[in-house]
């Protein structure tokens, strides 16, 4: 299997901050990467695809980036509704794995 | 818009089957190019996919359940169901139905989840 790993695991930031997460995999995934925004007692939702592609609906201030075994998810202005658990998916292997989650937090 | 909607028991006790069945909404799931696909999260913990169903009925498991999981689709129903056998308490979780769409391999499309829980 593929192993994702997400740095920070959680993560205290300002409202108006630039939050970044990163995402690590063990084996090249080209860009075969999604990222998803998992509120409390809630699904997960889709917010990029294919590593930087944005999500219909999804606001503009969420990206993504990177190839190969490095990418990144940035929220470029964090808003207090962004307060959730961030995951990274691989799509290039079965079985489909995902990282361990990232823990937003408002400081 | 399409909708999913797991149902199932909620206590299943060791060594038995957990049942479980997703319930789409808004769109035939034998039309389209779409996997569907179960999802599992342990209390606190990050998820775990189980495996999915192709419109054509070709399915992909993950190894880590071994033979122990099977998923099937009843489209007269528009209905698909996961069944794991033997269960033991890490099987505890709750588990969602998702649509995977082959434009952008996302699962774009989820239920709101159902816990199960194996308990004696």
């Amino acid at each position: 299997d593929i192993q994702m790993t997400q740095s920070p695991s959680s993560l205290s930031a300002s409202v108006g901050d630039r939050v970044t997460i990163t995402c690590q995999a063990s084996q090249d995934i080209s860009n075969y990467l999604n990222w998803y925004q998992q509120k409390p007692g809630k699904a997960p939702k889709l917010l990029i695809y294919h590593a930087s592609n944005l999500q219909t609906g999804v606001p503009s201030r969420f990206s993504g980036s990177g190839s190969g075994t490095d990418f990144t998810f940035t929220i470029s202005s964090l808003q207090p509704e962004d307060i959730a658990t961030y995951y990274c998916q691989q799509y290039d292997n079965l079985p489909y794995t995902f990282g361990q989650g990232t823990k937003l937090e408002i400081k | 818009q399409v909708q999913l909607q797991e149902s199932g028991p909620g206590l299943v006790k060791p060594s038995q089957t957990l049942s479980l069945t997703c319930t789409v909404s808004g769109g035939s799931i034998s039309s389209g190019s779409y996997y569907w696909s179960w999802i599992r999260q342990p209390a606190g913990k990050g998820l775990e996919w189980t495996g999915r169903i192709y419109t054509s009925g070709r399915t992909n498991y993950n190894p880590s359940l071994k033979s122990r999981v099977a998923i099937s689709v009843d489209t007269s129903k528009n209905q698909f169901s996961l069944k794991l056998s033997s269960v033991t308490a890490a099987d505890t979780a709750v588990y969602y139905c998702a649509r995977e769409d082959n434009w952008n391999w996302g699962l774009n499309y989820w239920g709101q989840g159902t816990l199960v829980t194996v308990s004696s």
